[in-house]
């Protein structure tokens, strides 16, 4: 197993386009969540997947941004519409839930940066 | 709302002496306390933890210690290492509730 990978590493793309980045979590982790950071913050949360179910969105996922855990394995984060303001290392992490981490490995993180 | 913060947005410690990271929270129902590591280009990883029924959890040369009554954890590190030059968020979970909360993180230095 390998951990955590996100794809693609890093997206440039201009304003008001739409984007997909792709994460697959590790494969007995039954929990998968997006966070997002922007400079000088920490990680924000923004949605999690127990198994194929979202079972929490932060008020930070506007209607542009779309999460998606089909079969409960891979999870694809969408935005569509991108403004300047969504440029942001977006963050993958799965978990089995246990502590004493909760299990939370994160992958190294699309960069996106909106043009 | 920062539930977690870390005032500190960087500290300079010289190698072999004792980095001292400190974090405050807001949130009484928070019942787990974390340290995460980061560096450039990487995503966050886990380095110790403490449950709030705890005042102390030491793993190396790694020790987080817990003030509950005074919301206040800190990170220890003795002695100082130059690879513990990265950037370390304080994080935090509530009771029932499965996502961790992050501070802003401080930036850690070890001059040579």
């Amino acid at each position: 197993d390998t951990g955590v990978s996100q794809d693609p590493r890093h997206k440039i793309t201009k304003r008001g386009q739409n984007v997909t980045f792709r994460c697959d979590p590790i494969s007995e982790h039954n929990r998968l969540y997006w966070y997002r950071q922007t400079l000088g913050q920490g990680p924000e949360f923004l949605t999690y997947f127990q198994n194929e179910a979202q079972l929490e969105k932060s008020r930070l996922l506007s209607d542009r941004f779309s999460a998606e855990r089909p079969k409960g394995s891979f999870s694809t984060l969408e935005i569509q519409r991108t403004e300047q303001g969504d440029s942001a290392m977006y963050l993958c992490a799965s978990s089995e839930g246990q502590p004493p981490n909760y299990g939370y490995t994160f992958g190294s993180g699309t960069r996106l940066t909106v043009v | 709302d920062q539930q977690v913060k870390q005032n500190s947005p960087s500290l300079s410690v010289q190698e072999g002496r004792i980095s001292i990271l400190n974090c405050d929270y807001t949130n009484s129902m928070f019942d787990y306390f974390l340290w995460y590591k980061k560096y450039p280009a990487e995503g966050p990883t886990f380095l110790i933890s403490i449950s709030s029924i705890k005042d102390k959890n030491e793993d190396g040369r790694f020790t987080v210690f817990l003030n509950k009554s005074a919301k206040h954890l800190s990170l220890h590190i003795v002695p100082s290492q130059p690879g513990d030059s990265a950037v370390y968020f304080c994080a935090a979970k509530g009771g029932r509730d499965d996502k961790i909360i992050f501070g802003k993180g401080t930036r850690l230095h070890i001059l040579p």
